[in-house]
């Protein structure tokens, strides 16, 4: 069974930068086949997928945050991590980790997603 | 860019009834790239359906997804008290969420 699971501050002070990390057990980022995505939910409300990466160090992000956001991925560790700089109180939110299938190289489709982790609460304020 | 629309926002069905539930894209959704979830408070979401209408691993056969196009549903033939929670499609060729609708308790 695939579990996840999100660490990092959960305090971030305005215009600082955002760092989460997801280690992933039991099964491995190596192996390939799937993307490992960066999601995020404002409280109260909907669902904003933030960008991928796959084992290889490919990543692919929403055009909406594409300038503050980095992706990167430690196979070693079994963690890929979420990057997102110059925060605002916009950027408070649950960030969840997830794990989606690829489903076709040929082209960029994002994918649906299988396992998440339990997600964490980051607050921007000062 | 394709735009979700869910309805109703708010759905007060009993233990027992029928649910159904609509994801209406503003274009039409390539290759059926449609998912749907379940989120209960405080929790992360679940993956229930993937390519509109195929049930992921574990998902029980009430839940059934229909649809391609623009139009598609989400049917729970009868509903369990642990199903009252918020649904949310997915349109994953560019991984846009629906709004959700919410299934709660009459």
């Amino acid at each position: 069974q695939v579990q996840l699971q999100e660490s990092g501050p959960g305090l971030v002070k305005p215009s600082q930068t955002l760092s989460l990390t997801c280690t992933v057990s039991g099964g491995s980022i190596s192996s390939g086949g799937y993307y490992w995505s960066w999601i995020r939910q404002h409280p109260g409300k909907g669902l904003e997928w933030i960008g991928y990466i796959y084992y290889s160090g490919s990543t692919y992000y929403n055009p909406s945050l594409k300038s503050r956001v980095t992706i990167s991925v430690d196979t070693s560790k079994n963690q890929f991590s979420l990057k997102l700089s110059s925060v605002t109180a916009a950027d408070t939110a649950v960030y969840y980790c997830a794990r989606g299938p690829v489903i076709t190289m040929i082209v960029v489709v994002i994918g649906y997603f299988d396992y998440w982790g339990q997600g964490t609460l980051v607050t921007v304020s000062s | 860019e394709i735009v979700l629309t869910q309805s109703p926002g708010t759905l007060s069905l009993s233990p027992g009834e029928r649910a159904t539930l609509s994801c209406r894209a503003s274009q039409s959704v390539s290759s059926s790239y449609l998912a749907w979830y379940q989120q209960k408070p405080g929790q992360a979401p679940r993956l229930l359906i993937y390519g509109a209408s195929s049930r992921a691993t574990g998902i029980p056969d009430r839940f059934s997804g229909s649809g391609s196009g623009t139009d598609f549903t989400l049917t729970i033939s009868r509903l369990e008290p642990e199903d009252f929670a918020v649904y949310y499609c997915q349109q994953y060729g560019s991984s846009l969420f629906g709004p959700g609708t919410k299934v709660d308790i009459k």
